[in-house]
């Protein structure tokens, strides 16, 4: 069956970085979009940008340019989200969600902590 | 950046019919947006109910609709159910579908 199963907690420091993973399986890996939502405690949702699994090109939302890479390796059908420069207001669980239609699976997510 | 703006909280009775909507910054919400809704119970992954304004995914309920209300994506449910009491996120695109913004969120709660 479809899976996205991404890679365990994380405690940082502020001013470290972070790298997320999220492993897909039972389907065409480089036919999808990945897509990657972040959502603090008690908020929102915020889309944090999209990876084209087969191509590679991605699109980051405007306020994490520069600080988050996203990055595939097809040979493990597996998508990464970098983000550096950790502060506080990073600390959330990260979500990543397969297109066709997005969400049409999710990642369990990751939880993401910032302290000092 | 585009902000996406919906009712922070609406109500609805067991049965009864609500309708949320989802505004741009920008303008009007036209299909070209390819408006999603999504629900997310507590603890809970977020569902993807409603993409493209109005298709619905396998496991969305024949309860939940999408449409276009005068300049503003809208979900609609009717018939709600006490399972149905979540958090619904409006999720639209920008850009040619390149960009996309979440709104704040609209808490359903069916009382």
């Amino acid at each position: 069956q479809v899976q996205l199963v991404q890679s365990g907690t994380e405690v940082k420091e502020p001013g470290a970085s972070v790298k997320v993973s999220c492993q897909a399986s039972g389907y065409s890996f480089t036919a999808y979009y990945i897509y990657w939502v972040r959502q603090a405690p008690g908020q929102g949702l915020e889309w944090m940008g999209w990876i084209d699994c087969k191509s590679g090109e991605t699109n980051i939302a405007q306020r994490f340019q520069g600080r988050v890479t996203m990055t595939r390796d097809t040979s493990i059908s597996t998508t990464y989200l970098d983000l550096t420069s950790l502060t506080s207001d990073d600390t959330a669980v990260y979500y990543c969600a397969r297109d066709k239609p997005i969400g049409s699976k999710w990642g369990q997510g990751t939880l993401v902590t910032v302290s000092s | 950046q585009a902000v996406v703006t919906q009712e922070p909280s609406l109500t609805v009775s067991p049965g009864g019919t609500v309708t949320l909507t989802c505004g741009s910054s920008t303008g009007a919400v036209t299909s070209g947006h390819y408006s999603y809704w999504l629900q997310q119970k507590p603890g809970q992954v977020p569902t993807t109910l409603i993409y493209d304004t109005t298709k619905k995914n396998s496991w969305t309920p024949a309860r939940f609709s999408g449409s276009l209300l005068g300049d503003k994506a809208a979900l609609t449910l009717s018939g709600a159910q006490p399972e149905d009491e979540a958090e619904y996120y409006c999720f639209v695109s920008y850009n040619g579908a390149r960009h996309w913004v979440f709104g704040g969120g609209t808490k359903l709660t069916v009382l």
